[in-house]
């Protein structure tokens, strides 16, 4: 398979604050990624997207960057809530291998009040 | 509601007793695949389904089986479960063209 890491299992960070997860991939042909978002006894869910033409996206309070140079994304999350706390992990599409998915191993973000 | 469904959500089960995971949609998804979450490894993929009668082997396919007969359901078998097949697992649809799945709430296998 594909190696989509992450830098950091486990996250904490305070209610309001800012959080940042980072993802690394490690295929060129990598052309489209997702971060879901996976809360305790639930199914991962669809946060956001970014095409590899594209450095930034934002959505509601999310933000995902993408620097193809070092083959790093990262997702920010602004003012940071209890009900953010999950697992979040990202998925890369190789171009190359049938537009399949590879995911990764996922970072725990607990929100403390 | 648009939803991936999987039954049943939690089973204890013994060695090489068979056992089926369903798992239906109710989107009208082409694409529909099984994915084990393991601690540490993330989602693997076991089998996927581009449609009806087409089936194929993702990165971690062996001790499983899987059929399309029908558009909407794709039950994952384990005809003689191991203990090393102890894991939860997803169940995932999406559209042919479009590329976020849709996940079911898992279903959280332990074989003993």
């Amino acid at each position: 398979g594909e190696s989509v890491g992450l830098h950091l299992p486990t996250l904490s960070v305070q209610e309001g604050d800012n959080s940042i997860i980072n993802c690394a991939y490690s295929n060129s042909a990598s052309d489209y990624f997702i971060w879901y978002k996976q809360e305790s006894g639930k199914g991962p869910q669809f946060i956001i997207d970014i095409r590899s033409n594209m450095d930034k996206r934002q959505g509601q309070r999310v933000t995902v960057l993408l620097n193809k140079t070092v083959k790093h994304l990262s997702l920010q999350i602004a003012a940071t809530q209890p009900g953010d706390s999950a697992v979040y992990f990202c998925a890369e599409r190789v171009s190359n291998t049938g537009n399949q998915f590879y995911f990764g191993t996922g970072t725990s973000l607990t929100v403390i009040p | 509601e648009a939803q991936v469904t999987q039954n049943p959500r939690y089973l204890i089960t013994v060695t090489g007793k068979k056992l089926t995971v369903t798992c239906s949609q109710n989107m009208n998804h082409e694409y529909m695949s099984w994915y084990r979450q393991d601690p540490g490894l993330g989602l693997r993929q076991i089998y996927y389904s581009m449609n009806v009668e087409v089936t194929d082997k993702g990165d971690v396919p062996e001790g499983y089986k899987v059929s399309r007969k029908e558009k909407r359901n794709f039950p994952l078998i384990l005809e003689s479960p191991s203990p090393n097949q102890t894991s939860l697992y997803f169940c995932a649809s999406r559209e042919i063209s479009a590329n976020v799945l849709t996940f079911g709430a898992g279903s959280r296998l332990t074989v003993l």
